[in-house]
Formats: structure tokens, C-alpha cells, sequence
């Protein structure tokens, strides 16, 4: 039980260029996300989906595209990067808060780096 | 609109002293609240959850916070802290729209003194 796996690790991109960070979990989760970790800021959510097939944006969309074609997939695209997505990407998933003992999951996290 | 407030950017305490870290939250009705903690390149890690029932919830490593309706507020505690508690603490809540999202506070950060 792997649990989240992002990949990359670290990522380096210039300008313009286009990347997908991938997001897997083997808890057969409905409910993933997408974060940005910035100094002072906290975490921020991009995107998320409520079940496979579906995704709905957050609090910081812009710039971002996602796709959830399998339910323990969740990847999260930048068409054309800027330097203002320099950041820390976090990706969780949960089934459900309803339950006491459920809560977000989270990955390891993927630093990128937009010169 | 849900918020989170974690008004101390930074604490400092020495190692053996108390601490507790204050998170203040907007939400109209009973929240589910959260504390994680982020070590230096790593994930957030679950310290404890506030789900209903009992307002004073006991975590991993020794970690307890009190729910406060009254005040709105979900203050993280530890009676005796460890060098090894220094890190990022975030508190957060959670929404109850059917989505499960996480509203996150800014974070505050404890350095640890030996």
C-alpha cells in the first residue's frame, strides 16, 4: 500500500514549456486534489475531483488544466508555464470525511521550478 | 465563506516549555477542524481531526486541541515540546458541500530551542 505517489520529484522548466505531474493512490479513493504550497500562503487548492471522470476548480485554477480518466489517477497539467508557478505541488485524496478516522492523504510533493 | 486563521506567522519555545499554536475558523456551522504538520521537504502529516462529540481531541505525539464554539477556535497543544516537534503547522477545516476540500490557514512555523 504505496498509498500517494506524485511524480516528478523536481521538475525544471522555462517559460512556455508544458508539463503533467501525475497523481496516483492505491486507496481507492473518490476524492482528489490538487494544492500549491507558497511561502506564507499556505496551501492552496487548484483543482479537485469529487469521482473519476469528473473535476471542478478551486480557489487557484488559472494556468491549470487536470483529467481524472482513472479513479486512482489525478493529473494536473500546465499548457504553458510561467514563473509565477514556481511553487510546491501537493496532491491528496480521501473517501470521506464523514467518517472519524478519514481525512486527506497526502503525496510527498513536486517542486517546480519555472526560470 | 470558510476561513482559517492561524494569527502566529512564527513561535519560538524552548525545549521542555508549553505550547500552543491558536487557529481561528469561519463557518456557520459545526466544522470538521484539522491540524497537520509539515517537516522541512516533506508532506503534511495528520496530527488530529475534530469530528464531533468530545471538544478536546487527543493526536499523534502527544498533541491535543480544544474546540471552542464560542470563540471559534481550534487551539493545538503540547504540554512539554521536543526538538524534534520543530516544523510547519497548518490548521485547516473542512468544507461540508459534498466535496471534502480542506480550507487551509497560512501556517505557523515552531523553531525549537535546545
Amino acid at each position: 500500500n504505496a498509498g500517494v505517489t506524485q511524480t516528478p520529484k523536481f521538475r525544471v522548466l522555462k517559460t512556455g514549456q508544458s508539463m503533467t505531474l501525475l497523481c496516483a493512490q492505491d486507496m481507492n479513493h473518490e476524492y482528489m486534489y490538487w494544492y500549491r504550497q507558497d511561502p506564507g500562503m499556505g496551501l492552496r487548492l487548484i483543482h479537485y475531483s469529487v469521482g473519476e471522470g469528473t473535476t471542478a476548480k478551486g480557489e487557484v485554477p488559472d494556468g491549470y488544466n487536470v483529467s481524472r480518466l482513472k479513479k486512482q489517477n489525478f493529473l494536473l497539467g500546465l499548457e504553458s508555464a510561467a514563473p509565477s508557478q514556481t511553487s510546491v505541488y501537493f496532491c491528496a485524496s480521501t473517501y470521506s470525511f464523514i467518517s472519524p478516522q478519514e481525512t486527506q492523504y497526502f503525496g510527498p510533493g513536486t517542486r517546480l521550478l519555472v526560470l | 465563506a470558510q476561513s482559517v486563521t492561524q494569527p502566529d506567522i512564527h513561535i519560538t519555545v524552548s525545549e521542555g516549555a508549553s505550547l500552543e499554536l491558536r487557529c481561528n475558523y469561519s463557518y456557520g456551522a459545526t466544522p470538521y477542524l484539522f491540524w497537520y504538520v509539515q517537516s522541512p521537504g516533506q508532506g503534511l502529516q495528520l496530527l488530529l481531526k475534530y469530528f464531533s462529540g468530545d471538544t478536546l481531541v487527543q493526536g499523534i505525539k502527544g498533541f491535543e486541541a480544544e474546540f471552542k464554539r464560542s470563540q471559534s477556535s481550534f487551539n493545538l497543544r503540547k504540554p512539554s515540546v521536543h526538538w524534534s516537534d520543530a516544523a510547519e503547522y497548518f490548521c485547516a477545516v473542512g468544507a461540508t458541500d459534498n466535496t471534502d476540500k480542506l480550507i487551509f490557514g497560512t501556517g505557523t512555523r515552531l523553531q525549537v530551542f535546545p
